[in-house]
């Protein structure tokens, strides 16, 4: 069965980067989407954006200016970064295989932005 | 972008009932590109539906999805304990690709 785990800081000054990573085991991450999809606390899902194993990418506009999705097939991770961040980017960042419906989800992990 | 409008914002059922959650597109999503997810508390979702109406593997038969264009329906035929939770449908048929505000299933 495939499984994925979020890595990276719990906590982000306002201004920096956000930096996750997300690790694939039991399956490679060849010939398949790799999506992040982030929920505020308390709050509903909201798309972030896709990576194809090959590079290509495709990103939700709202945070186009300030999300970069890449994959390092060598290490099976795909990873998010995300500058900029405010008190808004706070929330659980899932990392997914799939971008048109993901089957596979890694359980989350809580990114905090706060000085 | 499409916005998706799930309906109702609470329902609240007993099991052994039936339940009906809608989810409406702001614009005709293409090719039922259109996929239902259940999240309980603390984990992630788990999708049940995808293309609007095909079961996701190892999901029970009690769950169904219909529907297409702008109109889609999750239906549960009759309510396990384990099925009250939050749903989610998202579309995938045009960038960005939109989830709705969920449905609360809860226990009446």
């Amino acid at each position: 069965q495939v499984q994925l785990q979020e890595s990276g800081p719990g906590l982000v000054k306002p201004s920096e980067t956000l930096s996750l990573t997300c690790t694939v085991s039991n399956g490679s991450i060849s010939s398949y989407y790799w999506s992040w999809i982030r929920q505020p606390p308390g709050k509903g899902l909201e798309w972030v954006g896709y990576i194809y194993y090959s590079g290509s990418t495709n990103y939700n506009p709202s945070l186009k200016s300030r999300v970069t999705i890449s994959v390092d097939a060598s290490k099976n991770q795909f990873s998010l970064k995300l500058s900029s961040v405010t008190a808004a980017d706070t929330a659980v960042y899932y990392c997914a295989r799939g971008a048109s419906g993901s089957n596979y989800w890694g359980r989350g992990t809580l990114v905090t932005v706060s000085s | 972008e499409i916005v998706l409008t799930q309906s109702p914002g609470t329902l609240s059922l007993s099991p052994g009932e039936r339940a009906t959650l809608s989810c409406r597109a702001s614009q005709s999503v293409t090719s039922n590109s259109l996929a239902w997810y259940q999240q309980k508390p603390g984990q992630a979702p788990r999708l049940l539906i995808y293309a609007a109406s095909s079961r996701a593997t190892g999901i029970p038969d009690r769950f169904s999805g219909s529907g297409s264009g702008t109109d889609f329906t999750l239906t549960i035929s009759r309510l396990e304990p384990e099925d009250f939770a939050v749903y989610y449908c998202q579309q995938f048929g045009s960038s960005p690709y939109t989830f709705g505000q969920g449905t609360k299933l809860e226990i009446k």
